[in-house]
């Protein structure tokens, strides 16, 4: 069967530190992978989404970028947060017909 | 673009009354629409969707939702609510079967009465 894992799940981390927040997808080959951001009271945002290797596509201009080194691998980083930064990240896949999310990363930036 | 709309942030009912949770979307042409269910510091988990076909779609956990396409909404419902119910509703909408154009509404959190 099929399972996403994110890490960390909480982290913490001062103004202009970087980040790197990692996903990975098993139990299927070549997924679409998206990372998405959740804040209080404004629904999802779609962040960034990945058809395949080295394919990034940035859906909104921000301080963030993401890579997939490998097929079933997506990573969100950041050279220097901002306040702003704070949040719920969410990494999904989709196949079969869904859209399947991790369990999240709660960002807090101070 | 595509959006949609919950209209209510919270909903509080009670433990074996009926839910209706509301959504309206926006978009020109037969749009895919979902309902997700978190619960809290967790992802989501689909409920439902409508791609076409009968307008009535059942989902898990004892959900429905009707799409109105007069009405451009797509409530969901459930008879009888439990305690376990209790989390944060999400609709959301596609411009089709790729879900990069997925659009998500602001939520509502669903509370559960003893």
């Amino acid at each position: 069967s099929q399972t996403i894992h994110q890490w960390p799940a909480t982290l913490v981390q001062p103004v202009g530190s970087p980040l790197s927040l990692e996903c990975t997808v098993e139990g299927t080959s070549n997924p679409n992978l998206y990372w998405y951001r959740q804040a209080a009271g404004r629904g999802l945002q779609l962040l960034f989404y990945s058809v395949g290797i080295g394919q990034i596509s940035s859906e909104v201009p921000q301080n963030l970028s993401a890579s997939r080194p490998q097929d079933r691998q997506f990573i969100l980083s950041s050279k220097k947060l901002l306040l702003s930064d704070s949040g719920f990240y969410l990494c999904a896949w989709s196949g079969l017909g869904e859209l399947f999310f991790g369990e999240g990363s709660r960002l807090t930036v101070l | 673009a595509q959006s949609v709309t919950q209209p209510d942030i919270h909903i509080t009912v009670s433990e074996g009354a009926s839910l209706e949770l509301r959504c309206n979307y926006s978009y020109g042409a037969t749009p895919y629409l979902f309902w997700y269910v978190q619960s809290p510091g967790q992802g989501l988990q689909l409920l439902l969707k409508y791609f076409s076909g009968d307008t009535l779609v059942q989902g898990i956990k004892g959900f429905e939702a009707e799409f109105k396409r007069s009405q451009s909404s797509f409530n969901l419902r459930k008879p009888s609510v439990h305690w376990s119910d209790a989390a944060e509703y999400f609709c959301a909408v596609a411009a089709g079967s790729g879900y990069s154009t997925l659009t998500f509404g602001k939520g509502t959190m669903l509370l559960v009465s003893p």
